[in-house]
């Protein structure tokens, strides 16, 4: 009954490589989010969207992709990893446009690149 | 550009005792202002949110106020204990958008 979750939990892997996260929320929200938290713990926003449509990007590098299929997922892909991509990332979900609507937070996907 | 600033960054109290945890941000045109609790490993949890008409709201040992033209929110965590052991981040929602800006946080110990 977990309302947002994504996997893998733990991702290691090799500069150069790509992968992908997934996430998926069961609260019937229409906004989902991803957001990246570095080693000083600063959370920073990525990518927006609402009903499957791009609402905010946040100046992330184009290796970053992500994709919806439907509003109930929002997946993020990565190509060609680096160093500094190393971080956690968090995927969130909200009701657009509903101001009193708080953010519900996955428990996030620790990113290693080597 | 909305800056949010949390100090001090990291606090340690005995149990018991009252919790002040402090949060500022520079651009008061806010809709919202919500604290979060995160643990070692664990995603955030919502706390509290404040609307930007409140100056107050309050959920068990919580209370959370807000100052929008000072730029100031602060949360009241009383009586603490062990298990409030966290990292707090409060994060202010832009007057248009859906973007949140997040403070730094403060890491709380509550010793037993």
């Amino acid at each position: 009954d977990t309302a947002v979750s994504q996997t893998p939990k733990y991702l290691v892997t090799q500069m150069g490589n790509d992968k992908s996260i997934k996430c998926e929320q069961n609260l019937g929200h229409d906004t989902m989010y991803w957001y990246k938290q570095d080693s000083k713990k600063f959370l920073k926003i990525m990518f927006s969207y609402n009903n499957k449509e791009l609402i905010i990007n946040e100046t992330v590098p184009n290796r970053f992709s992500p994709k919806s299929p439907d509003k109930a997922h929002l997946n993020l892909h990565i190509n060609s990893l680096e160093l500094g991509d190393s971080a956690v990332y968090f995927c969130a979900s909200s009701l657009y446009g509903t101001d009193n609507s708080p953010l519900h937070f996955g428990n996030g996907t620790r990113l290693t690149v080597t | 550009k909305q800056e949010v600033t949390q100090i001090p960054a990291a606090l340690s109290v005995p149990e018991g005792e009252n919790l002040v945890l402090n949060c500022s941000f520079t651009d008061s045109a806010i809709y919202n202002l919500q604290w979060f609790r995160q643990d070692p490993g664990k995603g955030l949890t919502s706390l509290l949110l404040i609307q930007s008409s409140q100056r107050e709201q309050t959920s068990g040992r919580l209370n959370a106020s807000l100052d929008k033209s000072s730029g100031r929110s602060t949360l009241y965590i009383a009586a603490s204990q062990p298990g409030d052991s966290a990292t707090y981040l409060c994060a202010v929602r832009k007057a248009a958008g859906n973007k949140l800006t997040f403070g730094g946080g403060t890491r709380v110990l509550v010793k037993p």
